[in-house]
């Protein structure tokens, strides 16, 4: 099967901090990541598509200054979040396209907690 | 931008009923999906259907879709405490799209 890890599950941080969220695909290359973010109750809503070797697309109202995605291999994706606060709280999923295919796998989430 | 509504937005039924969970989408699609998640986790993928199939089965799973009313159902049979989650609906609307979700629906399952 397909895995996708993220790493960390969760993380607790002070406002002003950076985070930084890891997304690897396990067992298959991934061209293409996919970010999204969650908060309680809510759905999952598409930050950004992450490309290998590109610049990140972000969807409208997510700045991009402010959640960094690095994407520089075909196994990792790596989204942070600068200057964190309070109100970035949030379930953070990635997703990962296999290669030369549609099939999505989904990472487990980070749970980002800012005080 | 998400893509479309669950209805209803939160269900509560006995264990050992049927549940049914529907979602509508806007734009034309490639694929339709659903996923569980349980409370904090992660997504499941129970199962997807494509634009051009009509009804699909998977255990305890049916999922229909009306590309021409733009829908999709997912009946759960024979629900037990285990089925409580949230369920959603996911779409693409080509291979190089991301899945754009629902905003789901919450199911609790009562024994």
């Amino acid at each position: 099967g397909a895995v996708v890890s993220q790493h960390p599950s969760r993380v607790i941080c002070k406002s002003g901090t950076s985070v930084k969220i890891e997304c690897r695909s396990l067992d298959f290359q991934a061209t293409t990541m996919f970010w999204y973010r969650q908060f309680p109750k809510k759905s999952l809503m598409l930050m950004a598509t992450s490309n290998e070797g590109s610049k990140a697309t972000y969807e409208q109202g997510v700045e991009k200054d402010k959640f960094l995605i690095n994407h520089a291999s075909l196994t990792l994706s790596t989204l942070t979040v600068t200057s964190a606060h309070p109100e970035d709280s949030s379930f953070y999923i990635c997703s990962a396209r296999r290669t030369g295919t549609n099939e999505q796998f989904f990472g487990p989430g980070t749970r980002l907690t800012v005080l | 931008s998400q893509q479309g509504e669950e209805d209803p937005q939160a269900l509560s039924i006995q264990e050992g009923e049927n549940a049914t969970m529907n979602c509508s989408y806007k734009t034309s699609i490639n694929n339709l999906q659903w996923y569980r998640q349980n409370s904090g986790r992660g997504l499941v993928h129970l199962i997807l259907i494509r634009s051009n199939e009509r009804e699909k089965h998977s255990g305890r799973l049916r999922v229909t879709l009306d590309t021409s009313k733009k829908s999709s159902s997912l009946l759960i049979t024979a629900s037990r405490a285990a089925d409580t989650a949230s369920y959603f609906c996911a779409t693409d609307d080509s291979g190089n799209t991301p899945l754009v979700f629902g905003k789901g629906t919450r199911l609790s399952v009562i024994a």
